[in-house]
């Protein structure tokens, strides 16, 4: 049974940046890609990017281009999401989800989420 | 990219009846590429639903999809208590993927 674990809520000023981890177990983290979608509060659900760890090769969506950075350590099953520039708009959950196949974006295993919230 | 409308946005009705969700893109999703999830509050997504019409594991026979083109089609042949929730639609045929903004199914 795969499981996605996600470090805890953070508080961040306007302009910082914020780097949120997803710890995965069970399954083999290198075989399969992780993704990042938020949802802002009381909205849907939008996708950020994600990451093939055995590749190490990211592609992000062309909103965030610039702005997030998805990478992963093999060593420790654990995927990254850091987002700079951070704005009162970025205030969201954020979560991983691991993408069923390498090349289709079905996410099958989420995280539990992590708040961010941007105020100054 | 493709945009995701789902329709209505509440659905209210009564454990034991039958639901019917729809989701309309503004373009063809290739190879019926459509998921559905649903979300309770304060949990992460669920899928149920991908390829347009095969179950995740786990997820009863009592939800179902259907649809291709543009308009797909999640039912709900009896709601359970546990089934009142927001379901999204999501395309993953296109990049980039996208949800639309979903149907909250609430009870009446």
């Amino acid at each position: 049974q795969v499981q996605l674990v996600q470090s805890g809520a953070e508080v961040k000023k306007p302009g910082s940046s914020v780097k949120v981890s997803c710890k995965a177990s069970g399954g083999t983290f290198s075989s399969y890609a992780i993704s990042w979608v938020r949802q802002a509060p009381g909205q849907g659900l939008e996708w950020m990017g994600r990451i093939i760890p055995i590749l190490g090769i990211a592609n992000y969506a062309q909103k965030f281009q610039g702005r997030v950075t998805i990478t992963a350590d093999k060593s420790t099953s654990t995927a990254y999401m850091e987002l700079s520039s951070l704005r009162s708009e970025d205030t969201a959950v954020y979560y991983c989800a691991r993408d069923q196949e390498w090349e289709l974006v079905i996410l099958d295993y989420w995280g539990q989420g992590t708040l961010v919230t941007v105020s100054s | 990219e493709i945009v995701l409308t789902q329709s209505p946005g509440t659905l209210s009705l009564s454990p034991g009846e039958r639901a019917t969700l729809s989701c309309r893109a503004s373009q063809s999703v290739s190879s019926s590429y459509l998921a559905w999830y649903q979300q309770k509050p304060g949990q992460a997504p669920r899928l149920l639903i991908y390829g347009a019409s095969s179950r995740a594991t786990g997820i009863p026979d009592r939800f179902s999809g259907s649809g291709s083109g543009t308009d797909f089609t999640l039912t709900i042949s009896r709601l359970e208590p546990e089934d009142f929730a927001v379901y999204y639609c999501q395309q993953y045929g296109s990049s980039p993927t996208t949800f639309g903004p979903g149907t909250k199914v609430d009870i009446k």
